[in-house]
């Protein structure tokens, strides 16, 4: 069983401020990793697909890295803006066994104006 | 709008029963994905599609089933409903070929599932 973990859980942060988030996966047969928004009564929507060591993307004000040996990946939202309230999901792409994603939990963010 | 169509958008139904829930993917897109979204859980992978082909699959139970038709839209299937199958169920869509998981995928609105 994969073990996908996002901490934390749910977070409020004051309109203006930066936050970040953790995804936590397996270290050992990594392919790939993606990051999903998913805001309320909406579906989720992609913003980054991972697949390299050190990678880092950018979207905007919101940014991703990588970390595949240690297994973790963080996501960045600089100046948090009210329409930046959703939960975040991350999800795990192995290279072994059965082909799918596994996603964690996800961490629900909340901006307070 | 992510090009993925779900119908329907709600279902209500008594336990014992059998629904059928219909996806058509973004055009160009060969591989369908279902998930299941229950109440305080993750997002729960189903099963994929590939042009046709079943090509992995999750904690699908007996009861569920899916196939994928040659105009590449997929159907999934759920009998002998139980209380517990009430939840969001969504598919998803990508030019994901098979075998590798660097593609992102486009998610429908979803169908909400109400088991009574």
């Amino acid at each position: 069983i994969l073990n996908v973990e996002q901490s934390p859980q749910s977070l409020h942060v004051q309109e203006g401020d930066s936050t970040n988030f953790t995804c936590s996966f397996p270290s050992s047969n990594f392919y790939a990793l993606h990051w999903y928004r998913w805001e309320t009564a909406k579906s989720p929507k992609a913003l980054f697909v991972m697949t390299l060591n050190g990678d880092e993307k950018k979207k905007g004000r919101i940014s991703a890295t990588l970390n595949t040996k240690e297994g973790y990946s963080y996501l960045y939202i600089k100046g948090s803006q009210p329409e930046d309230s959703a939960t975040y999901l991350c999800a795990f792409f192995s290279n072994f066994g059965n082909e799918k994603l596994t996603f964690g939990t996800g961490t629900r963010l909340t901006i307070i104006p | 709008d992510s090009g993925v169509t779900q119908t329907p958008k709600h279902l209500i139904t008594a336990t014992g029963q059998r629904v059928t829930l219909r996806c058509s993917p973004r055009s160009g897109d060969l591989s369908v994905y279902w998930y299941q979204q229950s109440l305080d859980q993750g997002l729960q992978f189903l099963i994929q599609y590939y042009n046709g082909e079943e090509r992995a699959k999750g904690n699908i139970l007996e009861r569920f089933s899916a196939q994928q038709f040659p105009d590449l839209h997929s159907e999934l299937n759920l009998s002998s409903l139980e209380l517990g199958d009430s939840a969001l169920y969504f598919c998803a869509s990508s030019a994901q070929t098979a075998g590798t998981g660097s593609y992102e995928q486009y998610f429908g609105p979803g169908t909400r599932l109400t088991v009574t």
